[in-house]
């Protein structure tokens, strides 16, 4: 019984350039959470998405961040023109349900933005 | 705004000892309130999911209290071990379906 997958676990992009980081939820999960950690802060919530809806955006910024979850394949976090300020761990979570039930964390996609 | 503090930042004890670890979170427009264990190099780990006023959760030589009324929630280690050591992240789920927010956390390191 497969984990959350995310890949690439390490992705270094130009400033300017595109980032695309790759979650896959548990079997039967169909809850997805995005969250960033900035050097030396916290876990910050991104977005929640379930298949083929955004749920809740309110921690994305407005600008070059983009999520999606589609009924097929897994989610997508999409980060346009990215800036030296992007360089984060992203990680990914599911649940089988809301949130009243524990979410299964993915090792995470290290950004770097040279 | 929500803020989730927790304390003490940081914890060194040695092997054996028990040890407690506090969160605190807005009492109003409460949801759950959600425990998880982070080791370094590894994703965090769900211990407990708490929703109801004076919940208790009790996992191994870990448990974990709920006061939603005060805003507050205690984690214990019962008899702390080396693989112990970890960051305790608690988060509250306040105001919105799916907007976990998250404390900073507290490092334990257990010595032994």
């Amino acid at each position: 019984n497969a984990g959350v997958m995310q890949n690439p676990r390490h992705l270094v992009r130009r400033r300017g350039q595109e980032a695309r980081l790759r979650c896959s939820p548990m079997k039967g999960h169909s809850h997805v959470y995005w969250y960033r950690q900035l050097p030396e802060e916290g876990l910050k919530f991104m977005v929640y998405l379930q298949k083929e809806n955004i749920i809740d955006e309110s921690g994305m910024p407005k600008e070059r961040f983009s999520a999606e979850f589609p009924k097929e394949g897994p989610s997508i976090l999409r980060i346009q023109q990215v800036v030296r300020g992007d360089s984060a761990a992203y990680f990914c979570a599911s649940s089988a349900t809301g949130i009243h039930y524990e979410q299964y964390f993915g090792p995470g996609t290290r950004l770097t933005v040279t | 705004i929500l803020n989730v503090e927790q304390s003490p930042q940081s914890l060194h004890v040695q092997e054996g000892d028990s040890t407690n670890f506090t969160c605190s979170f807005p009492s109003s427009n409460f949801y759950a309130l959600h425990w998880y264990r982070w080791e370094t190099a590894k994703s965090p780990e769900a211990l407990f999911v708490m929703t109801l006023n004076g919940d208790e959760k009790k996992k191994g030589r870990i448990s974990a209290t709920l006061n939603t009324k005060e805003g507050y929630s205690y984690l214990y280690i019962k008899g702390s071990q080396p693989e112990d050591s970890a960051t305790y992240l608690c988060a509250s789920a306040g105001g919105s379906q799916g907007n976990l927010i998250f404390g900073k956390g507290t490092k334990l390191s257990v010595k032994p």
